[in-house]
């Protein structure tokens, strides 16, 4: 099946660092997510992108929609320990006007250091 | 306002028991779907519903899964016979919009 991929794999960083993640794909998407699961939780939508180019922010979360609508970005800005979590990306094509599932990438575990 | 309700949390059974998965949308929410977690592969969609009708299964893994949708307000997705390999976190999502879905607490099944 189609593979997103997301990097880094893991992250370890000082509280108050900024925090930079990334998804590629081979092909195009008309539509980014951006998710975070916490431990025994299920994944949370922090993000929704559905344009080209589009920067959104949610708080202290800042997600891009790449040019190319192959790649998205996710920044966390002065990070705190309860940012700790699995963030994932997940992209959505468009069939001749359908919606094609969404495709997760494998997740960035973030850790977050006092 | 409830989000979307599984049960149960957690579900021990040994190898060819038939294990049932059980799931409460979101009030209104008119799209449903299942997902399996692993470490292996990471979260993969096995199938999902827009209005009760199930419109794409092609990511259950064999005739051993099935999921149904009577109503509105609840679906179940049942393994029989179980295997160990079944063993994951299932999730229940549902949504208004097809894209922004929004995630129970999951299932998480080990199979003996």
């Amino acid at each position: 099946g189609q593979q997103l991929n997301q990097s880094p794999q893991s992250m370890f960083i000082q509280e108050g660092e900024d925090v930079s993640m990334n998804c590629t794909s081979s092909s195009i998407f008309n539509t980014w997510l951006w998710y975070k699961q916490e431990p025994g939780e299920g994944p949370v939508l922090l993000i929704a992108l559905y344009k080209a180019g589009e920067l959104t922010s949610n708080g202290r979360l800042t997600a891009q929609f790449g040019i190319t609508r192959k790649d998205s970005f996710l920044n966390i800005s002065a990070s705190i320990p309860s940012d700790v979590g699995i963030y994932f990306c997940a992209g959505q094509h468009l069939y001749g006007g359908s919606q094609g599932n969404l495709i997760f990438g494998k997740g960035t575990k973030l850790s977050v250091k006092p | 306002d409830a989000g979307v309700i599984q049960s149960p949390r957690h579900e021990v059974t040994e190898m060819g028991q038939e294990v049932t998965l059980r799931c409460k949308p979101i009030s209104g929410h008119d799209y449903l779907f299942w997902y399996r977690q692993t470490m292996m592969r990471g979260l993969e969609l096995l199938i999902y519903f827009n209005n009760n009708v199930p419109i794409d299964d092609s990511g259950m893994p064999e005739d051993r899964f099935s999921a149904k949708m009577p109503n509105a307000s609840f679906s179940t997705l049942k393994i029989q016979p179980s295997e160990p390999r079944d063993s994951a976190v299932y999730f229940c999502a549902s949504s208004l919009q097809y894209n922004e879905q929004f995630f129970g607490p999951g299932t998480r099944l080990t199979v003996l």
